[in-house]
């Protein structure tokens, strides 16, 4: 059973414009969510991440909202660029306790920025 | 210099076959960590190691034994490799174990089991 959800396997989006990012969780006791970028044949590199204590962090053009309620976050880029064309991993944990770190990841959208 | 590399980044392999994957990270982290990702994309954790014990081991088949010389390194053993063993085997090391870490990953050893 899927823990992390990204039900879009892939966007597309003018250069310039927002990127959105959806991901979905339904384990409750995540309380760390990060974001990752993959190009391909590389390793996902981090992008950004957020505590359950918050429910917004932004990072340059990068900002991810939370929203525990809805066990819902999402990744925004503005302006998107062509070299944000990458998969876009989320991910969950457990900040305190649990099984020592272990990241929970969601399947992964492909986004593609067109110039 | 790279912070997480693996060696090889591709292997091609019979059944049957024992093979292993090799990881060292220059971070100077506490915990390391393999993944597979399979053909669904899925990355999944199979291991970790902080400070060379063993933390973590999900339901991975004993086939694979990791070993872990030093908290620097982190190796993959997989003996009898099967068809199903075919993925992409990510290494990753954080600062110490436990949640509320950024993992920093290896660029990933591809492997076909013919």
């Amino acid at each position: 059973d899927q823990q992390v959800k990204q039900n879009s396997p892939s966007l597309s989006v003018q250069e310039g414009r927002i990127s959105i990012l959806n991901c979905d969780y339904t384990n409750s006791m995540f309380d760390y969510f990060l974001w990752y970028k993959k190009y391909p044949a590389e390793g996902p590199t981090f992008l950004i991440s957020i505590s359950s204590i918050k429910d917004k962090n932004e990072d340059g053009r990068f900002t991810v909202f939370l929203n525990k309620s809805a066990k819902h976050l999402s990744l925004h880029i503005v302006p998107s660029q062509p070299g944000d064309s990458a998969v876009y991993f989320c991910a969950a944990s457990r900040y305190y306790g649990g099984s020592q770190g272990n990241l929970i990841f969601g399947k992964g959208t492909k986004l593609s920025v067109k110039p | 210099d790279t912070a997480v590399s693996q060696t090889p980044k591709y292997l091609v392999t019979q059944m049957g076959n024992d093979k292993s994957i090799k990881c060292e990270q220059n971070l100077g982290h506490d915990t390391m960590y393999w993944y597979k990702q399979d053909s669904k994309k899925f990355l999944k954790i199979m291991f970790s190691y902080n400070n060379k014990e063993l933390i973590i081991n999900e339901t991975v088949p004993n086939r694979f034994s990791p070993k872990s010389p030093d908290k620097a390194h982190l190796n993959l053993h997989i003996n009898s490799l099967e068809l199903g063993d075919s993925a992409v085997y990510f290494c990753a090391s954080s600062p110490t174990a436990g949640g509320g870490n950024i993992q920093y990953f290896g660029a990933g050893t591809r492997l076909s089991v013919l």
